[in-house]
């Protein structure tokens, strides 16, 4: 346990379909992010909030849309995927006092995309 | 560009010693990170390194060459539970961490 969580666990949608991710951290970290992981292919990071403000968006296509309603949740609302957008997306938080801005992460939501 | 270079895949020995190279060429450099991930769970932090030379957490070491652009991730005595996905990520001058690919490693008795 990393006191990262993230549901749901597995996830598979039509490509009509809306679905939310969620993450909620416990550790009292004040940034949190989300990730896309792909098979062979390094993290790609997604969106950053930094108290609960986005500070970063990578270029990510507006049918993924993040929320951010307080310091200890973040939500990823899903709508109209593509197949390519199957992946394993990773939630992270971290205390951003800290120099070395250690990132923990969930386990993470497993999403197919049909 | 950023880069992170690290080896695809390795396969090492229960009990032996295995080293996970990473090269980075990057803009800025404020530390790299190692993490461990194994098939279906978070990645979990392994070690952080700022400074040049070797830092040990009991079977694990991790060591530092800044000049170089280089990286190594050691495991000794490997266990059967050691098999996963090493990830190596670089904290660049923007404090953006930048990820390489990960090495999946595969222990055999």
């Amino acid at each position: 346990e990393t006191g990262v969580t993230q549901t749901p666990r597995h996830l598979v949608m039509g490509m009509t379909n809306k679905k939310s991710l969620k993450c909620e951290q416990h550790l009292g970290h004040n940034a949190m992010y989300w990730y896309k992981q792909s098979a062979k292919k390094p993290l790609e990071l997604m969106f950053v909030y930094s108290l609960e403000e986005r500070v970063e968006n990578n270029s990510v296509p507006s049918r993924f849309s993040p929320e951010c309603p307080n310091s200890s949740h973040l939500f990823l609302h899903l709508h109209t995927l593509q197949p390519e957008d199957s992946a394993l997306y990773l939630c992270a938080s971290s205390r951003t006092e800290e120099n070395t801005d250690t990132q923990y992460f969930g386990p993470g939501t497993r999403l197919t995309v049909l | 560009g950023q880069n992170i270079d690290q080896p695809t895949e390795m396969t090492a020995t229960e009990g032996a010693i295995v080293q996970i190279n990473c090269t980075y060429q990057t803009s800025g450099f404020n530390g790299l990170f190692w993490y461990q991930q194994h098939a279906g769970e978070a990645p979990t932090f392994l070690s952080y390194n700022v400074l040049d030379g070797l830092e040990e957490k009991g079977r694990f070491s991790s060591f530092l060459s800044r000049s170089k652009g280089y990286s190594y991730l050691l495991l000794k005595e490997l266990q059967m539970k050691d098999s996963a996905s090493y990830l190596c990520a670089v904290l660049d001058s923007n404090y953006q961490l930048i990820w390489g690919a990960g090495t999946k490693l595969i222990i055999k008795p």
